[in-house]
C-alpha cells in the first residue's frame, strides 16, 4: 500500500540533545511538509520541500533543520536550541502540481 | 494573503443530531477546498474536497459544498455517530506550488 510513515511513533529525548524524526513515503510525491501540533491547536508549517535537495522555511523553523536527499524520505531534526520542542509531529507530501496533501500517523515528541 | 476561518469549537452534539461546521475563506481566484479528520492520537485524513464553485464534496456522509458567493464550504452531516467525535480541519489551495492554508480546526464530541 501506498501512504507516509513516520517514526517512531513516540519519542523521549532530555533537554540538550538534539533528535531526528523520520518521515518516509512511496506515493512518489515530489513535495514534503513537517507540521508541528500544540495540544487544542491548529497545524503549524516547519518547512517543506518541492523537490529534492531543495526546501524552505516555513512559520516556525527556528530551532529545527531537514535535508532532502532522497525524493522518499524529509527527516527532521530537533536541535537544542528549539526551546519547547515536546508536541506532536505530523509529516505530509503531495504530488508537484497537486492540491491536496496526504499525512503520516505522526510523532509525539516529549522532553524529559 | 490567503486565510481559512472556521467556527470555534468545541461543539458537544447528541448521537443522530445534524452537524454543521461553518468554514469561510480568504483567497484571490479560485483555490481548491477540503476538509481533513482528525481523529486522537492520530494523523489527518482527506474526508472531502473541492476544487470548482457548485462543486460538491462528499464522503462518509459528510458533504460541503463550494460556494464562490460566499467564500465558504460548510461542512455537514445529517446524523452524527459516536465515532464521529473528531477534530475537524478546513483548508484551501490554490495549487501547484503553494502551500496548504489550514483553519484552526473543530474539536466535534458525540455523545450517546
Amino acid at each position: 500500500d501506498g501512504g507516509i510513515t513516520q517514526s517512531p511513533k513516540y519519542l523521549f529525548r532530555k533537554e540538550g540533545q538534539n533528535v531526528t524524526l523520520s518521515c518516509e513515503q512511496n506515493l512518489n510525491h515530489d513535495a514534503m511538509y513537517w507540521y508541528r501540533q500544540d495540544p487544542g491547536q491548529g497545524l503549524r508549517l516547519i518547512y517543506y520541500s518541492q523537490i529534492v535537495n531543495d526546501f524552505q522555511k516555513g512559520d516556525i523553523a527556528e530551532g529545527y533543520s531537514v535535508s532532502r536527499e532522497k525524493k522518499e524520505s524529509f527527516p527532521l531534526t530537533v536541535t537544542s536550541a528549539q526551546k519547547n520542542p515536546t508536541a506532536f509531529y505530523l509529516c505530509a507530501s503531495s504530488s508537484a502540481s497537486g492540491y491536496e496533501q496526504f499525512f503520516g500517523p505522526g510523532t509525539r515528541l516529549t522532553v524529559l | 494573503g490567503n486565510s481559512v476561518t472556521q467556527m470555534e469549537g468545541p461543539v458537544t452534539l447528541s448521537e443522530e443530531a445534524f452537524l454543521t461546521i461553518n468554514c469561510t475563506y480568504t483567497a484571490t481566484g479560485y483555490p481548491s477546498l477540503f476538509w481533513y479528520v482528525q481523529y486522537p492520537g492520530e494523523g489527518l485524513q482527506l474526508l472531502l474536497k473541492a476544487t470548482k464553485a457548485d462543486d460538491k464534496g462528499s464522503n462518509k456522509g459528510f458533504e460541503a459544498t463550494y460556494r464562490k458567493e460566499t467564500t465558504s464550504f460548510h461542512l455537514e452531516k445529517g446524523s452524527v455517530q459516536v465515532s464521529d467525535s473528531a477534530v475537524y480541519f478546513c483548508a484551501l489551495s490554490k495549487g501547484g506550488s503553494e502551500k496548504l492554508v489550514f483553519g484552526k480546526g473543530t474539536k466535534l464530541t458525540v455523545n450517546p
